[in-house]
């Protein structure tokens, strides 16, 4: 089945405790991108990247990282969190960066204490 | 910097009830539209994609529209049901920055 995986579905942590939510899909797609949601401010693009070893800031890239060793996987890294960044987070796919639908997982919900 | 606006935020329909879903962007050089379904608490799940060159695309019930020179892209849901019920949301896919910009959504409520 063609699928976008996210883990943990679930997190609660504390301020400044490095963390790491993964991502990965299995439709061989070149594009991954990561959003947040905010009640009020909507979906906003954190990451992309359009290949392996190619990613790129979105709108709210501060105070998060990335990486795309893998084609099938594109990690959201947050060295040091902090209770702004409490948030339900996206990962997203498609073929390619053009004219393609993006498929979604199925989020991750962080509280950041 | 492209804007995407969906207005009203929330409406709430009778059941059977015929309706339009609307999207405006203040870009016209995008790649394509998509529109969304989102349940509370779940991911988001593409319903239409309209490439720029397209007009618009029908799926079952549903149908969206493109005016790319307007700005513009409707929604129109046919014949709704209460499992219709969810958050609508669109987004547009700029290219030039491969960038997927979305609305915020329009909650539905089809009531039995």
């Amino acid at each position: 089945e063609a699928q976008v995986t996210q883990n943990p579905r679930y997190l609660i942590t504390v301020t400044g405790k490095k963390l790491t939510v993964t991502c990965s899909q299995n439709m061989n797609h070149e594009y991954m991108s990561w959003y947040r949601q905010d009640p009020g401010l909507g979906l906003r693009q954190i990451y992309y990247s359009m290949n392996v070893e190619v990613t790129d800031k979105g709108d709210v890239p501060e105070g998060y990282k990335v990486s795309r060793k893998e084609k099938r996987n594109f990690p959201l890294i947050l060295e040091s969190p902090s209770p702004n960044q409490t948030s339900l987070y996206f990962c997203a796919s498609s073929f390619n960066r053009d004219a393609n639908i993006q498929y979604f997982g199925a989020g991750t919900r962080l509280s950041v204490l | 910097k492209q804007e995407v606006t969906q207005i009203p935020a929330a409406l709430s329909v009778p059941e059977g009830e015929n309706l339009v879903l609307n999207c405006s962007f203040t870009d016209s050089a995008i790649y394509n539209l998509q529109w969304f379904r989102q349940d509370p608490g779940k991911g988001l799940t593409s319903l239409l994609l309209i490439q720029s060159s397209q007009r618009e695309q029908t799926s079952g019930r549903l149908n969206a529209s493109l005016d790319k020179s307007s700005g513009r892209s409707t929604l129109y849901i046919a014949a709704s049901q209460p499992g219709d019920s969810a958050t609508y949301l669109c987004a547009v896919f700029t290219g030039a920055n491969s960038k997927l910009t979305f609305g915020k959504g329009i909650t539905l409520s089809v009531r039995p």
